[in-house]
């Protein structure tokens, strides 16, 4: 079993839509949450951070579920330019990260 | 905000010789580095952790005799991919963790011909 294990894709969706990912990881040793956003043939990008209490920015909001060993990111009102795969990454101590699979999103017009 | 940078951003190289691939954390001092491979349509996967002044760590299945790691400086690492083959054609990026996060390098697109 993976690490972390993401929704696969890819998720086509048209401009305006809101799109649901989830992600799921098996160690509970696990210290840290981010979604990294990586366009084609680039290196990741980070999105955001992912804390228990939930957080948002902007269109996008991330939730945490420890106990469930759960994470999700939420994309409101989806924009072209929000094109691109969105990984799923858990750090543990001394920040080695492990990432998903990623999810490829395409937004239509 | 901090900023890590890779060189170079692509190679070709033949079969059979070596090829050096450089990371600077440019603005801050990074005693960790760490260093991913990436093949098409797959995710990043952790190839070892580079130490300043210590020997790296490789995952699990990473050959260390091939994929030589050198963390001099705490600004510096390098990964030294050894008698290239096809197979070793990927994107390598590299990792340094700042004060606010994980910061990559731009990455460096291998072919081995």
């Amino acid at each position: 079993r993976k690490e972390v294990e993401q929704d696969p894709g890819p998720f086509n969706v048209p401009e305006g839509a809101t799109v649901a990912f989830n992600c799921t990881y098996s160690n509970s040793a696990s210290q840290s949450f981010f979604w990294y956003r990586q366009d084609c043939r680039k290196e990741p990008k980070l999105l955001m951070s992912v804390y228990s209490s939930g957080n948002e920015d902007g269109r996008f909001t991330a939730q945490l579920n420890r106990a469930s060993q759960y994470i999700s990111l939420l994309i409101r009102d989806s924009k072209l330019s929000d094109s691109a795969t969105y990984l799923c990454v858990v750090s543990y101590q001394g920040g080695k990260l492990i990432f998903g699979q990623g999810t490829e999103l395409s937004v239509k017009p | 905000g901090a900023v890590v940078s890779q060189h170079p951003s692509r190679v070709i190289c033949k079969s059979g010789t070596s090829v050096k691939i450089e990371c600077r954390s440019l603005d801050f001092q990074a005693t960790t580095m760490f260093w991913y491979r990436q093949f098409p349509k797959q995710s990043l996967m952790l190839m070892a952790t580079s130490n300043e002044g210590s020997k790296a760590t490789y995952e699990q299945g990473v050959e260390k005799d091939k994929f030589l790691i050198n963390h001099a400086s705490l600004t510096l690492s390098t990964l030294t991919v050894t008698s290239a083959h096809p197979e070793d054609s990927s994107f390598y990026i590299c990792s340094a963790r700042g004060s606010s996060g994980a910061f990559f390098g731009q990455g460096t697109r291998l072919t081995v011909v």
